[in-house]
């Protein structure tokens, strides 16, 4: 079945230790996206991949970093988590940046910072 | 301004039970979409429906259904016969035209629905 997955599903890191969590589709999309979902909230887009051109929120912290190496994956990377950036991150793609494109979600990977 | 307004934050029923979730809508723009999503607590986000905004049919889906008013700016989703498996967070979500990417996704803030057995 085509599908995004998202490893791992649980990540434990330390104050401060890099950390990178890792995104695949198998649906061919052209657009990646990093949304951060904290307890009771809504997803919160971090940024986007079209294609190769990246596009960051106004309000992403300059702690995230991302990178999209070809169609199939995305990586989300965490320069020096604290405290706040525990929360659950989505992946999610759509074939096109329009309106009408259904985003499709990955499971999510936990994140927990010690 | 919230663009999504989803005004329950959480809703119990009992099983067997019908529950509509309100969702209330901004936007400008005459040509927009609506989706709901369901997360259940294992976490991810699965899709359930889209409706764009020149298409006021409701429409109907086993148990679920989705009653779309542009009058009043609603996106409402009814479940019938409530399961427990229904037992999940359920997001609306506006996607409209963005000049410098495409397009821009708001999600409400979810609902939170229990069914007790």
């Amino acid at each position: 079945d085509a599908m995004v997955i998202q490893n791992p599903r649980y990540q434990v890191t330390q104050f401060g230790k890099p950390v990178t969590l890792s995104c695949s589709q198998t649906l061919n999309h052209n657009v990646m996206y990093w949304y951060q979902q904290k307890s009771s909230q809504a997803p919160k887009l971090l940024f986007h991949y079209y294609d190769k051109d990246f596009n960051n929120e106004a309000d992403t912290p300059d702690n995230f970093q991302s990178r999209r190496p070809n169609t199939s994956f995305c990586f989300l990377d965490i320069r020096s988590p604290g405290l706040g950036d525990a929360a659950m991150y989505l992946c999610a793609t759509s074939r096109r940046q329009a309106r009408q494109e259904t985003q499709y979600f990955g499971p999510g990977t936990r994140l927990l910072v010690l | 301004a919230q663009k999504v307004t989803q005004a329950q934050t959480e809703i119990s029923v009992v099983e067997k039970e019908d529950v509509t979730l309100d969702c209330v809508y901004e936007t400008r723009d005459t040509t927009y979409y609506l989706f709901w999503y369901k997360q259940p607590p294992s976490g991810e986000l699965v899709f359930l429906i889209r409706r764009n905004s020149f298409d006021e049919q409701n429409e109907i889906s086993g148990r679920y259904s989705w009653n779309f008013q542009k009058s009043t700016s609603s996106f409402n989703f009814t479940i019938t016969a409530s399961q427990v498996v229904d037992s999940a967070v359920y997001f609306c979500a506006l996607s409209e035209a963005r000049r410098s990417t495409g397009n821009q996704f708001y999600f409400g803030t979810g609902t939170s629905l229990t069914v007790i057995p």
